[in-house]
């Protein structure tokens, strides 16, 4: 199983981009990244999900460096109604998968 | 299109009672899913379904049972209910088996 590691907690202000970063040394090839973000009292929503590259979305996009190692989730001109937990999930099946602790982001205004 | 839903939304128990959560999803998703999350932590996979009429473990399976009952609904039941599973539930659904869609969770608290 790949163990992903992301920080525990980020802090913004409204307006500016904010890029988590997620490490997942043991990547397979088969495996996919994945984020969610989840709100207080509520499951988690599907962001967005990649294999290699860049992908990009209405809310957010995914930069997946060549050795794919790693992964960043960048949430350009973040405001208030962003702030909530995010997790980087890796795998290819959903049963595989581990949610960790996330990045807790918090955004002022 | 309602997604997908659970209910109840709110359940307390006394410890040794049994209970069952429901879990309906209208996308005709073939996996479905139920997580539970204990405060401040990520989710942990109890037991998923990969297809009706399947059913495998989690990471976390122990003191809980579950039913695919047909391709829209997954129960989760807790035949004696201890206080280490207080904890909010989640049920998902799966289309790809990579993106899971989720229910707005059910708060359960054991005394």
């Amino acid at each position: 199983l790949a163990k992903t590691t992301q920080p525990i907690s980020m802090d913004s202000y409204e307006g500016q981009e904010v890029n988590i970063t997620c490490s997942h040394n043991n990547i397979a090839t088969n495996d996919y990244i994945t984020w969610y973000q989840q709100f207080p009292s509520q499951g988690p929503r599907f962001i967005i999900q990649g294999y290699k590259t860049k992908v990009t979305n209405e809310v957010a996009s995914l930069f997946i460096p060549a050795d794919r190692k790693s992964s960043t989730l960048s949430l350009p001109r973040v405001s208030l109604s962003d702030t909530a937990v995010y997790y980087c999930l890796v795998g290819y099946n959903t049963d595989k998968l581990i949610f960790g602790t996330g990045t807790r982001l918090q955004v002022f205004p | 299109n309602a997604g997908v839903t659970q209910t109840p939304k709110f359940q307390v128990l006394k410890t040794g009672q049994s209970m069952t959560l429901q879990c309906a999803q209208d996308m005709n998703h073939n996996s479905m899913y139920w997580y539970r999350q204990d405060p401040g932590m990520g989710l942990r996979l109890i037991y998923y379904s990969a297809s009706e009429g399947t059913t495998d473990k989690g990471e976390v399976p122990n003191g809980y049972n579950v039913s695919r009952l047909n391709k829209r609904e997954f129960s989760l039941r807790l035949e004696s209910a201890a206080p280490s599973q207080t904890s909010v539930y989640f049920c998902a659904s799966s289309e790809d088996g990579r993106t899971q869609y989720f229910g707005p969770g059910t708060r359960l608290t054991v005394l």
